[in-house]
């Protein structure tokens, strides 16, 4: 399997532009994870989906970010408009069964880094 | 408050020296993970634990739930183990919260 695909890679944006990040989770996993990972607050869990349903939206941190998963191999983290504030790290991550005790690793991609200018 | 901190922050060592990350939490956990992110970004999931410990190549991870303490292990260290080293942990569901990090280097 090719891992956790993440496009695109590298954005530089104007403030107030729309940004759309994708994520390709492994195939059969359950479980996909957003996260976010900046300098001063390290990595912080935006929203994650079970089965293609999002269980926790808390970490979203307001209403100009939204997430979608239509299907099991597709999920995409939306800002809009989109601030300089939000220039980080967007790390997407998949999971099979990842419920206590159940022991199972989680796959992350390798980040989609966010500017915005 | 669910809460992860890892020790040191910055550790700079000799290439062959034995290193020891740390990371405690503050209450009862369902499971333990621990990451290595290199420069560049991409994070690698090493461990997870709920109990006891385990090894894979030069890294051994151990886990105390008594105490509420893991420990990240790595034997003759070498320059390509230079990474940030970062617990999470499962404070029952299904959201980890993560440690700051352990800035590793390994001069060779």
């Amino acid at each position: 399997d090719a891992g956790v695909i993440q496009s695109p890679r590298h954005e530089v944006t104007e403030m107030g532009q729309e940004v759309t990040l994708r994520c390709k989770p492994i195939s059969g996993h359950d479980y996909l994870f957003w996260y976010r990972q900046t300098m001063m607050r390290g990595l912080e869990l935006l929203i994650y989906f079970n089965n293609n349903v999002p269980i926790d939206d808390s970490g979203m941190p307001e209403d100009r970010f939204s997430a979608k998963m239509p299907n099991a191999s597709f999920s995409t983290l939306k800002i809009q408009p989109s601030e300089p504030r939000d220039s980080a790290v967007y790390f997407c991550a998949s999971s099979s069964s990842f419920r206590r005790g159940s022991g199972n690793t989680i796959y992350f991609g390798e980040g989609s880094w966010l500017t915005v200018v | 408050k669910n809460e992860v901190e890892q020790s040191p922050q910055n550790l700079t060592a000799q290439e062959g020296e034995f290193i020891t990350i740390n990371c405690s939490y503050s209450v009862g956990i369902s499971a333990l993970h621990w990451l290595q992110q290199h420069p560049g970004g991409g994070i690698v999931s090493l461990f997870m634990l709920s109990s006891g410990k385990k090894k894979h190549g030069r890294l051994i991870a151990t886990i105390n739930i008594q105490e509420k303490h893991s420990s990240l292990h790595i034997t003759a260290s070498h320059p390509r183990d230079s990474a940030v080293y970062i617990c999470a942990v499962l404070f029952g569901n299904e959201k980890l919260t993560f440690g700051t990090g352990t800035r590793l280097t390994i001069i060779p």
